[in-house]
């Protein structure tokens, strides 16, 4: 049981290339979610998904795309990397959403600097 | 919309004794929840503990406690017996309806020997 898996732990973009954060989750969980952490702010939300086939938006979705073609897998695409990206990312999953369910397990994050 | 604060950026404490980190919250939902996640240097995001708004009783978990004033919109969180291991980024966390997440600026917690 690996719990939440992210990949890669560390990325640096040029502005404008494009890339995939992975991760994986082995829980069978419904619910995951993408957070960006930025020094002397909080975690913000940018996409979440409630199951298979459905996705949603966050806070801050605007630069990025999310799918969600299995329970295991929920990838967030950076389809132009720009340098208000750079940020650490974290993925998240739990049974449900934070209401109905007792732990969002996180993943260990990755670090992305776009320059 | 539902809003986070921690005014504390950072905050010290010697081993053995007790702090208690600030944390207020905005919401116009009857029905929310509170939470109190901590991020040691690791980066792990682990849940320290959880209050439902319509509960009166404060949550406990071992050492941690928290101080939920509903009128005031108050939820600070105090840790008792502090130790080395507790030193990380306390994050302070609400969620509505909506089931999303919404995450305080958070508050460096250093322990000293």
């Amino acid at each position: 049981n690996a719990g939440v898996t992210q990949t890669p732990k560390f990325q640096v973009l040029k502005t404008g290339q494009s890339m995939t954060l992975q991760c994986a989750q082995d829980m069978n969980h419904e619910y995951m979610s993408w957070y960006r952490q930025d020094p002397g702010m909080g975690l913000r939300l940018i996409h979440y998904s409630v199951g298979a086939g459905i996705t949603d938006q966050g806070e801050v979705p605007n630069g990025y795309n999310v799918s969600r073609s299995t329970t295991e897998d929920f990838p967030l695409r950076l389809l132009s990397a720009a340098p208000s990206q750079t940020s650490v990312y974290f993925c998240a999953s739990s049974w449900g959403d934070a209401r109905s369910t007792d732990t969002q397990y996180f993943g260990p994050g990755t670090r992305l600097t776009v320059l | 919309a539902q809003t986070v604060t921690q005014s504390q950026p950072e905050m010290s404490v010697q081993e053995a004794e007790t702090v208690t980190l600030s944390c207020t919250y905005d919401t116009s939902e009857s029905d929310y929840y509170l939470f109190w996640y901590k991020q040691p240097p690791s980066r792990q995001m682990i849940l320290v503990i959880r209050q439902e708004a319509y509960k009166q009783q404060n949550a406990t978990e071992n050492r941690f406690s928290v101080n939920f004033q509903k009128a005031a919109k108050s939820f600070s969180l105090k840790i008792s017996d502090s130790q080395l291991g507790d030193a990380a980024m306390y994050f302070c966390a609400s969620s509505g309806n909506t089931g999303k997440l919404i995450f305080g600026q958070g508050t460096t917690l250093q322990v000293k020997p």
